[in-house]
C-alpha cells in the first residue's frame, strides 16, 4: 500500500522568500514521486517527477525537489516566491510512472507582497 | 504534447437527473484512464480505473451502478453520474496514459484534464 502526507495545509511567505512544501510518502515498492500545481478550478499541472533516476529533480517555474529515502520525504522547494505561485500543491505517489496516483491532502500557498 | 480534453467544465442539474463527463486524448491512444473526484479544498480522490475495452475497477467505497464508467474506445471515456444527488456535487477530474506505446523519453505519460464541475441542485 502507498500513501502521501503534506505536512501543513497552508503556507504563507513573503514574495521573494524561500518556499518549502513537505511531503512524505510510505511505499512498499520503489515509489515514483509526484509534485502537481492546481490554480482554482483548473485541472492539474505536474511541476516535476522523479522516477528512480536522480535523487535531485529539477522541475517547472524554478521548483525542485530532493528525493531522500532515508526519510521517505520528497520535499518541494524554490529559492525565491513569485506571487504566481500561490496556488494548491499536491504531493503524489505511485507505483509506476502511467499509473493510479494516490494524492496527499494538498497545501496551499500563499505568496504575499 | 499529450493533450486530454473534459467535456463539459460545468454543469449544473437538477436533483435525480442523469449527467454525463467526456474524457478524450486528443493526440495520443489512452489505453487507460483513471477518474478522480475532489470536494472543495480536498485532496482527489481516485474514483476508479478504466481500460479501453473492459469494465472499470472501482476503488473501495465506490458505486459503480452511481458512478458509470465507459471506455469503449482508445481516445474517449466518459463517466456517468446517475440519479444524481446534491452530495455528487463536486469537481470531477480525468487523467489518460498511453501506456508503453505512448512515452516521452523512455517514460509513460500521464496528462490530466481540466476537470468538470458539478452542481447538483
Amino acid at each position: 500500500a502507498q500513501s502521501v502526507t503534506q505536512l501543513g495545509s497552508h503556507v504563507s511567505v513573503s514574495e521573494g522568500a524561500l518556499v518549502l512544501l513537505r511531503c512524505n510518502y510510505s511505499s512498499s515498492v520503489p515509489p515514483y514521486l509526484f509534485w502537481y500545481v492546481q490554480y482554482p478550478n483548473q485541472g492539474l499541472q505536474l511541476l516535476l517527477k522523479y522516477t528512480s533516476a536522480a535523487t535531485l529533480v529539477k522541475g517547472i517555474n524554478g521548483f525542485e525537489a530532493e528525493f531522500k529515502k532515508s526519510e521517505t520525504s520528497f520535499h518541494l522547494t524554490k529559492p525565491s516566491a513569485h506571487m504566481s505561485d500561490a496556488a494548491e500543491y499536491f504531493c503524489a505517489v505511485s507505483d509506476n510512472q502511467g499509473g493510479k496516483l494516490i494524492f496527499g491532502q494538498g497545501t496551499e500557498l500563499s505568496v504575499k507582497p | 504534447g499529450a493533450v486530454v480534453s473534459q467535456h463539459p467544465s460545468r454543469v449544473i442539474c437538477k436533483s435525480g437527473t442523469s449527467v454525463k463527463i467526456e474524457c478524450r486524448s486528443l493526440d495520443f491512444q489512452a489505453t487507460t484512464m483513471f477518474w478522480y473526484r475532489q470536494f472543495p479544498k480536498q485532496s482527489l480522490m481516485l474514483m476508479a480505473t478504466s481500460n479501453e475495452g473492459s469494465k472499470a475497477t472501482y476503488e473501495q467505497g465506490v458505486e459503480k451502478d452511481k458512478f458509470l464508467i465507459n471506455h469503449a474506445s482508445l481516445t474517449l471515456s466518459t463517466l456517468t453520474v446517475t440519479s444524481a444527488h446534491p452530495e455528487d456535487s463536486s469537481f470531477y477530474i480525468c487523467s489518460a496514459t498511453g501506456g508503453d506505446s505512448h512515452q516521452v523519453s523512455g517514460a509513460n505519460v500521464l496528462t490530466f484534464g481540466a476537470g468538470s464541475r458539478l452542481t447538483v441542485l
